[in-house]
């Protein structure tokens, strides 16, 4: 059973800081997914990384994927406070039958 | 607008009553999916469509749940004899074709409350 594992789950940062959030998954995926939810709202997608080595960067986040480790990362570069949300990664089901699997989440929180 | 449209955003019930909960795709979007998702959770899925036919229904969590989508366009989530752990926000999501990589989008989602 393919299971998606983040941390931290919370994270309380200071303006202008950089941090890193985690994404483990435990079985081969072909592809990994981040999105940003802000309370009440919808999930927003962010990011589709599809290969080993793949990075992405938009404004102050920047996504990679290390399929051979499992493990996917969601760097925050200089945070504002507009960047506070909760973000979730997701994995392709392995089955091949177009279900992802949702981590539980790293609720942000960026102090001004 | 064009986005993934959930409707009604709030749905308060009695334990035991049926509710419906009803899910516009984006035009055009083939796969649609609903999923659960609990206070401090991530969504959980429950349902997925391709077009008409409801492809996976292994999430749905009694036979209490039913989901359709009759034409391929729009969907209803219903959940008959309500408990209170029914509790959640229901969030429908659709993506043009899983084979063009591309990632699912998502409605606001219904917060429904059974009490």
């Amino acid at each position: 059973e393919l299971k998606v594992e983040q941390n931290p789950l919370f994270l309380s940062m200071q303006e202008g800081k950089n941090y890193t959030i985690y994404c483990n998954y435990s079985t081969t995926s072909d592809r990994l997914y981040w999105y940003r939810q802000d309370p009440g709202k919808s999930l927003e997608s962010l990011f589709v990384l599809l290969s080993n080595g793949a990075v992405k960067q938009e404004g102050r986040l920047m996504a990679s994927l290390d399929t051979k480790a499992r493990l996917s990362t969601l760097h925050i570069t200089a945070a504002v406070h507009d960047l506070s949300a909760t973000y979730f990664c997701a994995v392709d089901s392995p089955n091949r039958d177009d279900k992802i699997i949702f981590g539980k989440g790293t609720r942000l929180h960026i102090l001004p | 607008g064009a986005g993934v449209s959930q409707s009604p955003r709030y749905k308060v019930a009695k334990r035991g009553q049926d509710v419906a909960l009803r899910c516009d795709p984006i035009s055009g979007h083939v796969s649609l999916f609903w999923y659960q998702q609990a206070l401090g959770q991530g969504p959980e899925f429950l349902t997925y469509f391709q077009n008409e036919a409801q492809l996976d229904k292994s999430g749905l969590p009694s036979d209490r749940f039913f989901a359709e989508r009759p034409e391929g366009s729009v969907s209803t989530l219903k959940i008959q004899r309500t408990q209170q752990e029914d509790s959640a926000v229901y969030l429908c999501a659709s993506s043009l074709s899983p084979a063009l990589n591309q990632p699912q989008h998502f409605g606001d989602g219904t917060r429904l409350s059974i009490l």
